[in-house]
Order: C-alpha cells, then sequence, then structure tokens
C-alpha cells in the first residue's frame, strides 16, 4: 500500500531563518506531488506541484522555493523565513494514471518567530 | 474571482440532522470533484470522489456535481458528534496538475 511521510510535525523558526520540509511517498511510482500551506481557519493554498523529477510548478510567487531530487521525494524550502510564512504545511499525493484523489500527509505546523 | 467559493460557515447542527455542504466554481474545464473531512491539526482525508456530473452514494455520504450550474454539493444523512471536522472541496481539470480547494466549511453537529 501508499504512504506518504511527512516531517517535521512541528517548527519553531526565528525570521531569517532557513527552512527545509520534506515528503516522501511509498509504494507508488511517478506520483504527482503537491504542498499546500493552510493560515489558521482557512482554507489550501496550492503552492507549489510537480508531475515528475525536476519539474516544478509554481501557483504564488512568494519567499518558497520546492524541489523533486527523486521521483518520490518532494521538499519545500526557503533561504530566509518571514513572520508571515508561518502555517500549516501539507504534502500530498496524487496517483499518476486512473484515480485521481489527492492523499494528503499528515502536516507540518511552522511558527516563525 | 477565486476558482472555487466555499461558504466557510461555521454551520452548527444538532445531531440527526441532514447537513448540506456546497462549493461552486468558475473554471468550466473542471471534471473531477472531491470532498475531503479535516479534523483539527490533522491533514485532510478524502470522503467521496467524482467524475464529471452526476450522484455517488457512499453510506451517510452523498456527492452531487452539477457541471451546467457549476455547482457541487455534500449531503451527510444522519449527522453524528463525529462529523464535526471542516469539510473542504477539491477539483482538478484532469488526473495531473492542479488541484485547488475550496476555502472549507466548518461543521459543528451538537449532540
Amino acid at each position: 500500500s501508499q504512504t506518504i511521510h511527512q516531517w517535521p510535525a512541528t517548527l519553531v523558526q526565528p525570521v531569517g531563518s532557513p527552512l527545509s520540509l520534506e515528503c516522501t511517498v511509498e509504494g507508488t511510482s511517478n506520483p504527482n506531488l503537491y504542498w499546500y500551506r493552510q493560515a489558521a481557519g482557512r482554507g489550501l493554498q496550492l503552492l507549489f506541484y510537480s508531475v515528475g523529477i525536476g519539474q516544478i510548478s509554481s501557483e504564488v510567487p512568494q519567499n518558497l522555493s520546492a524541489s523533486r531530487p527523486q521521483d518520490r521525494q518532494f521538499i519545500l524550502s526557503s533561504k530566509k523565513l518571514l513572520l508571515s510564512d508561518s502555517g500549516f504545511y501539507l504534502c500530498a499525493w496524487r496517483p499518476p494514471y486512473g484515480g485521481t484523489e489527492a492523499f494528503f500527509g499528515q502536516g507540518t505546523r511552522l511558527t516563525v518567530v | 474571482q477565486k476558482e472555487v467559493e466555499q461558504d466557510p460557515g461555521p454551520l452548527s447542527v444538532p445531531e440527526g440532522a441532514i447537513v448540506s455542504l456546497n462549493c461552486t466554481y468558475s473554471n468550466s474545464a473542471f471534471q473531477y470533484f472531491m470532498w475531503y473531512r479535516q479534523y483539527s491539526r490533522k491533514g485532510p482525508e478524502l470522503l467521496m470522489y467524482t467524475y464529471s456530473s452526476g450522484n455517488k452514494e457512499d453510506g451517510r455520504f452523498t456527492a452531487q456535481v452539477d457541471k451546467s450550474s457549476k455547482y457541487i454539493s455534500l449531503f451527510i444523512r444522519d449527522s453524528q458528534p463525529s462529523d464535526s471536522a471542516t469539510y473542504l472541496c477539491a477539483m482538478s481539470a484532469s488526473n495531473t496538475g492542479k488541484l485547488i480547494f475550496g476555502q472549507g466549511t466548518t461543521l459543528q453537529v451538537k449532540p
């Protein structure tokens, strides 16, 4: 069966510090991968998505970047965090063929102080 | 205008009530429609998935899609306190690429 791992679960970082959040998927190949951010009481804002290694589409210009160095690994990064980067970050995957539902990790709660 | 609109609520109902949750959208290319349930501080979990127009039923849950009106609904019958959560609609034009979510509706079912 397929599983998605996202870590860390909670993170407190000072303003100006770098960020690296990692997401990996097991049990499937060539998944579509997504990073979302959710502000308190709000919906999911799509940040990046990837349909293959090295292929990244950015939805919102901002202080973040994403990379997909391996087929089932998706990384969200920032060189210098801003207070406004605080939020709940969620990674998700979708099968490349057939079913189109997305499956989510448990999320990382980031607080920038 | 947002691509997907969803009333954030909150929506409060008594136990046993029928709940209706709705989303509207503007992109006529959307073909795949999903409903997710999210408990506080957790990742969303898939409830229902439908392709194109029509109805789909799964236990107490029914999803409806009306592409002509660009309107989707989720009905919950015999609502339970354990149904209290945030419900998010999501949709996409293809099985790859962008998956867009609504703002989510917070539901509280009171015993």
